[in-house]
């Protein structure tokens, strides 16, 4: 099992562009997470899906969109980037309730 | 908003030394989790201790959770220096997930 992906690794946007992170998971879990970690803040979430076609907003949505087409894949879109974005950005899954996350390794994200 | 807050937020030790973080939080919650993360790596999950638990083991590792003091502590006995990283707590209210996590406590542990 590869666990859970993330790509890219790095990616520099300058503002007012637009991209995804992509966030794979081969381990049929239907629990997906988004999340950003920013210095001494911890992580925050962003937005989490408890399976195929079913969203939620988490604690800090602004600015970012979610969709949940398959079980494996949850990508998170930046549809105009802002410098405030500037973030690590990390994907995790689980398998039900209750249950201990897996995370993805990461992606660093800077705009300018 | 910020659940769960670590304390102390670094902590330096010599190897064999004993670590001991606690985690405090403000409302009631379903579990609570630790997790550790090296330094540009993702977090790995250590132990999830529900709220009708008191005490759980893993290997090297203790946790404790006092719901009357919404609290929990992480106790790492006879510390390696592979046990270097940051150590999270995160809080799931609901069961249902959706992680708050406090801001992390840093370890440094000295061969």
């Amino acid at each position: 099992n590869a666990g859970v992906t993330q790509t890219p690794k790095f990616q520099v946007l300058k503002t007012g562009q637009s991209m995804t992170l992509q966030c794979a998971q081969d381990m049929n879990h239907e629990y997906m997470s988004w999340y950003r970690q920013d210095p001494g803040m911890g992580l925050r979430l962003i937005h989490y899906s408890v399976g195929a076609g079913i969203t939620d907003q988490g604690e800090v949505p602004n600015g970012y969109n979610v969709s949940r087409s398959t079980t494996e894949d949850f990508p998170l879109r930046l549809l105009s980037a802002a410098p405030s974005q500037t973030s690590v950005y990390f994907c995790a899954s689980s398998r039900d309730r209750n249950y201990e996350q897996y995370f993805g390794p990461g992606t660093r994200l800077t705009v300018t | 908003s910020q659940q769960g807050e670590e304390d102390p937020q670094a902590l330096s030790i010599q190897e064999g030394e004993n670590a001991t973080m606690n985690c405090s939080y403000k409302t009631s919650i379903n579990n609570l989790q630790w997790y550790r993360q090296n330094s540009g790596r993702g977090l790995v999950h250590l132990i999830l201790i529900r709220s009708n638990e008191r005490e759980k083991h893993s290997g090297r590792l203790r946790v404790t959770l006092d719901t009357s003091k919404k609290s929990s502590s992480l106790l790492i006995t006879a510390s390696r220096a592979a046990d270097t990283a940051s150590y999270f707590c995160a809080t799931d209210a609901l069961g249902n997930n959706r992680l708050a996590f406090g801001k992390g406590n840093q370890v440094v542990v000295i061969p």
